[in-house]
């Protein structure tokens, strides 16, 4: 069964760092998504990505923050500065579109997530 | 999207059906309901959804009441293995972006 990977699956980095984090989606999907869970909270929203382009994204996803898809395969997070605050498991996922006939509707699919170590 | 309600916990015998609520007073008629659970830190896995007509799959039925303002999750037969904190998630959301809660940790116990 096709699966989302991530790469590393731990990354530790000192504050001020940049880091990228990838993802490599399941071949066919064309929505993709980052996800973060800082320890012991929720499971939040960062950013969706479309076409080639983000489609929404949330408050956390300042301008530190960027996505690419930089070879067409590839799905990348990009933090540029890091802080500490930015500790967390990063979810990549990708998800595509069920077309029935009265609906349209979005199933997703999970990696396994990057632990980022901010010290 | 609408809130959902879930209880914070619940166990279940292993073999048995575990039955998961969750209450959805405020859904508007075009959002979905989605069932998402998360094995122990692992990224959250897609089990199920629906609109008003009740869904079976492989893993999970889902049950929607009449008036859309809770749902059900039924694991038919629990295993240790289901193990995980279960996510109900109402979406109506254009670009399928999914609004986490607490969720409901279901301990299943042998």
């Amino acid at each position: 069964e096709p699966e989302v990977t991530q790469t590393p699956s731990h990354q530790v980095t000192q504050m001020g760092q940049e880091v990228i984090l990838r993802c490599v989606p399941i071949s066919n999907h064309l929505y993709f998504y980052w996800y973060r869970q800082i320890l012991g909270q929720k499971v939040e929203f960062l950013v969706s990505f479309y076409n080639n382009e983000i489609s929404e994204k949330s408050e956390i996803f300042d301008d530190q923050f960027s996505v690419e898809r930089p070879d067409g395969s590839n799905f990348t997070l990009k933090i540029r500065s890091t802080k500490l605050e930015d500790s967390a498991m990063y979810f990549c996922a990708t998800g595509e579109v069920v077309t029935g006939l009265d609906r349209t509707t979005y199933e997703q699919y999970f990696g396994p997530g990057t632990r980022l170590t901010v010290t | 999207d609408a809130k959902t309600t879930q209880p914070p916990s619940m166990d279940c015998a292993e073999g048995r059906a575990a039955n998961l609520p969750c209450n959805h007073s405020t859904i508007s008629g075009n959002e979905y309901v989605y069932w998402y659970r998360q094995i122990h830190s692992q990224g959250p896995q897609y089990i199920i959804h629906g609109l008003k007509n009740n869904e079976t799959n492989e893993m999970a039925s889902l049950i929607i009441t009449e008036d859309r303002k809770s749902s059900t999750l039924i694991l038919p037969h629990a295993t240790l293995r289901d193990t995980a904190v279960y996510y109900c998630i109402a979406s109506t959301d254009s670009w399928g972006k999914l609004q986490f809660g607490a969720g409901t940790q279901v301990v299943v116990t042998p």
